[in-house]
């Protein structure tokens, strides 16, 4: 079956580390995203990929890097300059066009202390 | 600025009918969509609407008024596993995805 994996479901890091989150699909979906989800806030837009070798900034960059060497796989780097990094992690992806869906892994919770 | 509003949280009880409200103002619209979230899992697609009126699909449907700027969700003979929270999220101009922050629904036996 085809869908989209994170590892681990629940990180916990202590504060100053860097720590990476892992996304892999099996869709062939040329597009992939990393939200983060705050309870009470709507989801919010870290990085997104359109194509291999590239990636832009979302509303929420500062903090965070990414890489999209193979279609499958962006992972996301949790840095320690972000300044609040205990959240909800969710990775997309979807085919690329522009009104279609999203389809999301399970999440990862990262808890820093 | 851009913003989009749904209630927090709404209980109903099993069997009957629950209708969630999001209304949107974006700069530009492309279209809504409606997600589906169990607690501490992906949220899933349930519908896109981009033109005015109802899309029915099974035991769901999603209504759209691009001119009030209103959209709900219609939940039909509610089951158990219907308890989870409804995103709302409206395309804009660029296509960048606005979200709401989510509507809690609770169904009661």
């Amino acid at each position: 079956d085809g869908g989209i994996t994170q590892s681990p479901k629940y990180l916990f890091r202590k504060e100053g580390q860097n720590v990476t989150l892992s996304c892999e699909q099996n869709l062939n979906h040329d597009a992939m995203y990393w939200y983060r989800q705050d309870p009470g806030q709507g989801l919010r837009l870290i990085y997104y990929s359109q194509i291999v070798n590239d990636f832009q900034k979302g509303d929420i960059a500062e903090g965070y890097s990414v890489s999209r060497e193979k279609k499958e796989s962006f992972p996301l780097t949790v840095t320690s300059a972000q300044k609040n990094p205990t959240a909800f992690y969710l990775c997309a992806s979807s085919i690329g066009a522009e009104n279609s869906p999203l389809h999301f892994g399970n999440g990862t919770r990262l808890t820093v202390t | 600025g851009q913003n989009i509003d749904q209630p927090t949280e709404m209980t109903a009880t099993e069997g009957a009918i629950v209708q969630i409200n999001c209304t949107y103002q974006t700069s530009g619209f492309n279209g809504l969509f409606w997600y589906q979230q169990h607690a501490g899992e992906a949220p899933t697609f349930l519908s896109y609407n981009v033109l005015d009126g109802l899309e029915e699909k099974g035991r769901f449907s999603s209504f759209l008024s691009r001119s009030k700027g209103y959209s709900y969700l219609l939940l039909k003979e509610l089951q158990m596993k219907d308890s989870a929270s409804y995103l709302c999220a409206s395309l804009d101009s660029n296509y960048q995805l606005i979200w709401g922050a989510g509507t809690k629904l609770i169904i009661k036996p």
